[in-house]
């Protein structure tokens, strides 16, 4: 069974980029069978979908996060990433990292809450 | 955006109780709908998934019915394992993927 694990740090300061590692075990990123993505959570308040990328590196992400989000895939650690530019308070979340299935979400993450504040 | 609104917001029940939460989509999903359960400080789990298929593992007492823009979740037997907060969540065409404001269950 697929296991995710996000990484990275917990503070970060406004305008910085928030910067999370995910590491995949139980199968491999370069598979055709799924996309990768990230979901987030404001502390108290649902679910909100960041972006997806598939292993040949098409990627999907919420028009409402515009051009801040980028994605990406290290398959020699069977990795992938999000970077988040420009942060501010409202960035403020628990960070999911998550296989997408067929239709669904699969698997998730136990999720890292990043704090954005000087 | 599609919009989802989940219907209550929260419910108190007593165990063995039949649960029901609703979920409405602002435009057709068809059936691209599926439901989670986010225990309290855990990361959210796949129920239901295409809108009434049961993920494997999950016990028989969650079901999931609907399609367009009108769905429900059901809770048969209220155990009080099942206490946390439900989303529904589509899957439609339309990007981004969104989900509903969810629905806490309490005993």
């Amino acid at each position: 069974q697929l296991q995710l694990q996000e990484s990275g740090p917990g503070l970060v300061k406004p305008s910085e980029t928030l910067s999370l590692t995910c590491t995949v075990s139980g199968g491999s990123i370069s598979s055709s069978s799924y996309y990768w993505g990230w979901i987030r959570q404001p502390p108290g308040k649902g679910l909100e979908w960041i972006g997806s990328i598939y292993y040949t590196g098409r990627t999907y992400n919420n028009p409402s996060l515009k051009s801040r989000v980028t994605t990406s895939l290290d398959t020699s650690k069977n990795q992938f990433s999000l970077k988040l530019t420009s942060a501010t308070a409202a960035d403020t979340a628990v960070y999911y990292c998550v296989v997408v299935g067929a239709t669904a979400f699969d698997y998730w993450g136990q999720g890292v809450l990043v704090t954005v504040s000087s | 955006d599609i919009q989802m609104t989940q219907s209550p917001s929260s419910l108190s029940a007593s165990v063995g109780d039949r649960v029901t939460i609703t979920c409405q989509a602002s435009q057709d999903v068809s059936n691209n709908l599926n439901w989670y359960q986010q225990k309290p400080g855990k990361a959210p789990k796949l129920l239901i998934y295409d809108a009434s298929n049961l993920e494997r593992g999950v016990p028989s007492r969650f079901s999931g019915s609907g399609s367009g823009t009108d769905f429900t979740f059901t809770i048969s037997s209220l155990q009080p394992e099942d206490i946390g907060t439900y989303y529904c969540q589509q899957y439609a065409n339309v990007l981004p993927y969104t989900f509903g404001q969810g629905t806490k269950v309490e005993i």
